[in-house]
C-alpha cells in the first residue's frame, strides 16, 4: 500500500522555470523525505523535512509540509535540463516495519 | 553510488528458475535493504536487514528469501522465478533505522531482472 503519492505523475517545463510536484500522504508522520532518480540509476536523497517544520530549503530546492493536509511540496526553482528526473516522496509506512514507503513519483523533464 | 555495489546488473532467466541478487557495500552500513521498482507501483520494500543474521519481511515479500552472514553482503533470493517477479531490484542502505523515516538511504545502481 502507498503511503505518499505523488502529483502530478508528469511535467514538462522549459528550462528556467520553476517546478512544483506535490506529495500527500496517509497516515501521520514524523518525517518525509524527497529523493530524485535520474534514469537508469537509483534514488538519490534530497531533502528531509520533520512534522514540526513548515518549510526547508536546500540550495534551489524548497520543501513544505502541511501535516493538517498531510501533504507536502517540492519546489525546484530555475529548472536546468540537469534536473531531468523523477522525483518520489518518502515516509514511514504505518505498517508494522516502519520501513521507507514512496511513492510513485513525478517525472519531471526540463527542456533546454 | 555511496560504495554499494549490485550484481548482476542485469539478468535474464526462465520461470521456475532460483534466482539470486548481491548487494555488496563499504559503507559498514547497519540496514540493508531490498527494494523492487515497477511501473505504476513505484518502490516496493521486498525485505530489509538491522544486522548480521538479523532480518524482517517488507510489503512484499512473498516468493523473496534473504540472507545477510556478513555485514557487507545482503543477498536476495527468488526461489522459484515467476514473470510477475520481472522488475528492477534495488538495494539500500542506512546507517541508521530508527522507524520514524529519518533515515537517509543510499541506493545502489539496480539490478533488471526479466523472467521468461
Amino acid at each position: 500500500s502507498q503511503q505518499g503519492e505523488e502529483d502530478p505523475q508528469a511535467l514538462s517545463i522549459q528550462e528556467g522555470e520553476n517546478a512544483t510536484m506535490n506529495c500527500s500522504y496517509k497516515t501521520s508522520i514524523n518525517n518525509l523525505q524527497w529523493y530524485r532518480q535520474n534514469s537508469g540509476r537509483g534514488l538519490v536523497h534530497l531533502i528531509l523535512i520533520r512534522s514540526n517544520e513548515r518549510e526547508k530549503h536546500s540550495g534551489r530546492l524548497r520543501v513544505t509540509l502541511d501535516t493538517s493536509k498531510k501533504s507536502s511540496s517540492l519546489l525546484i526553482t530555475a529548472s536546468r535540463a540537469a534536473d531531468t528526473a523523477s522525483y518520489f516522496c518518502a515516509t514511514a509506512g504505518s505498517s508494522n516495519t516502519g520501513k521507507l514507503i514512496f511513492g510513485q513519483g513525478t517525472t519531471l523533464q526540463v527542456k533546454p | 553510488d555511496a560504495g554499494i555495489t549490485q550484481s548482476p546488473r542485469h539478468k535474464v532467466t526462465e520461470t521456475g528458475t532460483p534466482v539470486t541478487l548481491r548487494c555488496h557495500q563499504t559503507e559498514n552500513h547497519r540496514y540493508m535493504y531490498w527494494y523492487r521498482q515497477d511501473p505504476g507501483h513505484g518502490l516496493r520494500l521486498i525485505h530489509y536487514s538491522y544486522g548480521v543474521k538479523d532480518t524482517d519481511k517488507g510489503e512484499v515479500s512473498d516468493g523473496y528469501s534473504v540472507s545477510r552472514s556478513k555485514t557487507e553482503d545482503f543477498l536476495l533470493t527468488l526461489e522459484s522465478a515467476t514473470s510477475s517477479q520481472t522488475s528492477v531490484y534495488f538495494c539500500a542502505i542506512s546507517p541508521t533505522g530508527t522507524g520514524n523515516g529519518d533515515e537517509k538511504l543510499f541506493f545502489g545502481s539496480g539490478t533488471q531482472l526479466s523472467v521468461l
